[in-house]
């Protein structure tokens, strides 16, 4: 059981090159979500996901696109990398309703520097 | 909108004692769930512990405890017997309930984190 896979692992950009942020679950999970880690700020929201089709905005969705072609991948496309992207990204997938009995599973991070 | 707040951005404990992280949240919610995670340097994020709001008893995981103060919003670590393998970065962290999804949508609002380090 893969539970949720992120890649790369690593990742050099330089400023206004584009890529995608791989994910993927084999959980069959409908919620899955983005978050990105920056030292002292803790995990923060960029964009999520509630199934197949339907994409919505966290508290950070700037610079970011994101599609939910099928319930197993939810890629992350940076459109013109910024150094202010620079950050490890993890994705996250749960069940729906997440609560205390579906908690969320996190993938193990990609970092991204853009120079 | 709910925050989370982690008072203490670094914390030292000696191999074997115990250790109490805080958390404080701020919501106008009356149902959510809280949970903490670790983070070592490995990167990954593992679930410590969680608590659902409307349970008074607080929760437990072997060496984990938390101490529920659903009134002053507080939700804090204990960690007993620390080991070396506790050494990591803990974040608190909230999960509104949705009634929309009969529970929530799985939005996770994270605190800063503080640094946990266990000395031998």
């Amino acid at each position: 059981n893969a539970g949720v896979t992120q890649t790369p692992k690593f990742q050099v950009l330089k400023t206004g090159q584009s890529m995608t942020l791989q994910c993927a679950q084999d959980m069959n999970h409908e919620y899955m979500s983005w978050y990105r880690q920056d030292p002292g700020m803790g995990l923060r929201l960029i964009h999520y996901s509630v199934g197949a089709g339907i994409t919505d905005q966290g508290e950070v969705p700037n610079g970011y696109n994101v599609s939910r072609s099928t319930t197993e991948d939810f890629p992350l496309r940076l459109l013109s990398a910024a150094p202010s992207q620079t950050s490890v990204y993890f994705c996250a997938s749960s069940y729906l309703p997440s609560s205390y009995n579906s908690p969320l599973h996190f993938g193990n991070g990609t970092r991204l520097t853009v120079t | 909108a709910q925050t989370v707040t982690q008072s203490q951005p670094e914390m030292s404990v000696q191999e074997a004692e115990t250790v109490t992280l805080s958390c404080t949240y701020d919501t106008s919610e009356n149902n959510y769930y809280l949970f903490w995670y670790k983070q070592p340097p490995s990167r990954q994020m593992i679930l410590v512990i969680r608590q659902e709001a409307y349970k008074q008893q607080n929760a437990t995981e072997n060496r984990f405890s938390v101490n529920f103060q659903k009134a002053a919003k507080s939700f804090s670590l204990k960690i007993s017997d620390s080991q070396l393998g506790d050494t990591a970065m803990y974040f608190c962290a909230f999960m509104k309930h949705r009634k929309a999804y009969g529970g929530s949508q799985g939005n996770l609002i994270f605190g800063k984190g503080t640094k946990l380090s266990v000395k031998p």
